[in-house]
Order: structure tokens, then C-alpha cells, then sequence
């Protein structure tokens, strides 16, 4: 069993729809979640970040984290077709100094595409 | 946010050849890491780059093969040595401040082996 746990897609919804994508974990003691956004031939670029459980929203963006189902979501609303990318979870246990524990362990990511 | 600057953004090796990534930070940054991410795939984690000792390598990766240099607190190097048509990939570096805060990528590498 993967750590992180990504549904590949592709995901494909109209312009204007709202967007959830979801990763599960297996490592109780992740407290890091993030989430990147990767559009072809570039490097990942931090979209959301979230400390513990509870939600964040930033514009169109909202994360939601549920440490108790080890379960994480983002959702977009009203989604462009500016959005079209692959976005990746990522985690971490993020206790400093703690060899190994700051690492980041990515999902699949998920390929979305909003078309007009 | 930190700005990291890679370079070459791509090459053309040929087989048995080496290659050195070098990896740029616009601040000092506690930890640097090096992934490799293979077409299609998601971003696998080589090693962690540690300033002034050994790099800290994951399963599956060892020193021989992607030797890492991090001299300070704003540059490193990761070198893939001896390669075949395996190894073409994208290599993307990161940096992150410490504790578990947000992780900064650079555009990546995108290698081909020929």
C-alpha cells in the first residue's frame, strides 16, 4: 500500500464547475499537507498549504484536511480553464530536526482539464 | 516563498556520460532536496542534500550513482553519473526553511539519455 494514496484522473469538467480532488494517507503522524499545482514541462508550484486538521481557502481554493479519516481534499470553484494542470498532495510529518521526518511524500497527482 | 534557479533546464547525455544539476536558492534555506520525476509519474524523493555532510539518500538511491554536493545554505549539486537511457527523467530540486513549512521547487531538469 502507497503512503499517499492520488486518483491519476484524468478529470475532465466544463468551465465554470466545481473541482474536488482528494488524496488519503496512511502515516498517522503527517501534520503538513499541501497541495502543488504542476502545468506541463514546469516544476510544482505550492498552491495551498495547511498545518493539522480544519480548512483554509484562498480565492477559488479551499484545502480541507480530516486527520481522523486521513483524508485530504481541495476544492476549486469555478473552475477556468487556466486550472488545466496536474495537481499533487503532498505531506509531511514536518518534526524539525527529526532525520527523515521533514521529507515530502507525493501523491500521483491527479490531470485536470477545464474546458471552455 | 523562495526563488530556486536550476541548471541546465535540459540536456542531451549520451550513455556513460555524467551529468552535474546545479541548483540555486535566493535566500538561505534550512533544508534542500533533490526528486526525480519520470514522465507521467509523480515526484519521487532521491535524497536530502545536507549542508557541510553527506547527503541523506532513500531507498533505492545510492552516493555512487547521484553524488550531491551542498556547500552552503543557498547552492547544491546533484550529479547523475554513469547514465543510461534509465535515468532520462525530470530532476527537480526544492528548499524548504525547516520544520515542515511550505517546500519551493525549481523548474526541473529534463534529461534525456540517448
Amino acid at each position: 500500500q502507497k503512503e499517499v494514496e492520488q486518483d491519476p484522473g484524468p478529470l475532465s469538467v466544463p468551465e465554470g464547475a466545481i473541482v474536488s480532488l482528494n488524496c488519503t494517507y496512511s502515516n498517522s503522524a503527517f501534520q503538513y499537507f499541501m497541495w502543488y499545482r504542476q502545468y506541463s514541462r514546469k516544476g510544482p508550484e505550492l498552491l495551498m498549504y495547511t498545518y493539522s486538521s480544519g480548512n483554509k481557502e484562498d480565492g477559488r481554493f479551499t484545502a480541507q484536511v480530516d486527520k481522523s479519516s486521513k483524508y485530504i481534499s481541495l476544492f476549486i470553484r469555478d473552475s477556468q480553464p487556466s486550472d488545466s494542470a496536474t495537481y499533487l498532495c503532498a505531506m509531511s510529518e514536518g518534526t524539525k530536526g527529526l532525520q527523515g521526518a521533514q521529507k515530502l511524500v507525493f501523491g500521483q497527482g491527479t490531470r485536470l482539464t477545464i474546458n471552455p | 516563498s523562495a526563488v530556486i534557479s536550476q541548471k541546465p533546464s535540459r540536456d542531451i547525455c549520451q550513455r556513460g556520460t555524467s551529468l552535474t544539476i546545479q541548483c540555486q536558492v535566493d535566500s538561505q534555506v534550512t533544508m534542500m532536496f533533490w526528486y526525480r520525476q519520470q514522465p507521467g509519474q509523480s515526484l519521487t524523493l532521491i535524497a536530502t542534500a545536507n549542508q557541510g555532510s553527506e547527503a541523506t539518500y532513500e531507498s533505492g538511491f545510492v552516493i555512487d550513482k547521484f553524488p550531491i554536493s551542498r556547500p552552503n545554505l543557498t547552492f547544491s549539486t546533484l550529479t547523475v553519473s554513469n547514465m543510461s537511457p534509465e535515468d532520462s527523467s525530470i530532476y527537480l530540486c526544492s528548499a524548504e526553511r525547516g520544520g515542515g513549512t511550505e517546500a519551493f521547487f525549481g523548474q526541473g531538469t529534463r534529461l534525456t539519455v540517448v
